[in-house]
């Protein structure tokens, strides 16, 4: 079945700290793994997206690490921000349309002063 | 939120009611799609729509019902057979291609009393 599972739930850093949040999958065929930040009540906004021959993609503070033969990814946020505070969801597409997108639960970040 | 719109914010409907929900874009994107979001859960797709008058059923497409006469517009009608409607509905659209990235509405909140 295929499956992303995302760790931790929930987590709680000082601003300024770094952090790494995770994502297993187990999607097959796989096409791209794609980061979202949604901010509560919002509509989510894309980070990055990786194909299977990319290893590292960075968005500002946000990088964004995928080992397809492990089929894991990481999203590595330095120096956080307040504004940091929101979900991060993972997903990774299947291929054929984007109608197979596999969407995580997310990781709910919240940054505190 | 790009340009792609979603009304109302907010939604209340008696048991019962069918209601429609509003999807606008003014990005010409060829693709849109619906999801359902609930607290805990991953995205679920309901309809998406690659192209004019076309659409396909996601995993969860019992209860709805979608039309797409409008490149720009495409809107999703709960029906009363839709047993438990209460949730956050998100609109988005994109590039046909598989690695193109979605762009996500701000979302409709509806629910049922």
């Amino acid at each position: 079945k295929n499956q992303v599972e995302q760790s931790p739930q929930s987590l709680i850093i000082l601003e300024g700290k770094n952090c790494t949040l995770q994502c297993n999958y187990t999607v097959s065929p796989f096409s791209n793994l794609r980061w979202y930040k949604q901010d509560t009540g919002r509509g989510p906004v894309s980070l990055t997206i990786m194909t299977f021959s990319e290893n590292t993609k960075s968005n500002g503070r946000y990088t964004a690490t995928l080992d397809a033969d492990t089929k894991q990814s990481s999203l590595h946020i330095t120096a956080s921000q307040l504004s940091d505070s929101a979900s991060y969801i993972c997903v990774v597409s299947s291929g054929g349309s984007q109608g197979n997108l596999i969407f995580g639960k997310g990781t709910k970040l919240s940054v505190k002063p | 939120d790009g340009g792609i719109t979603q009304s109302p914010k907010y939604l209340f409907r008696k048991e019962g009611q069918n209601v429609t929900l509003s999807c606008e874009q003014n990005l010409n994107h060829d693709a849109m799609y619906w999801y359902r979001q609930d607290p805990g859960q991953g995205l679920r797709l309901i309809y998406y729509s690659q192209i004019v008058n076309d659409f396909q059923k996601g995993d969860i497409a019992e209860g709805y019902s979608v039309s797409r006469e409008k490149k720009e517009s495409f809107p999703l009608t709960v029906t009363s057979a839709q047993k438990n409607p209460t949730a956050f509905y998100l609109c988005a659209s994109s590039w046909p291609a598989v690695a193109s990235e979605q762009f996500f509405g701000p979302g409709t909140r509806l629910t049922v009393l």
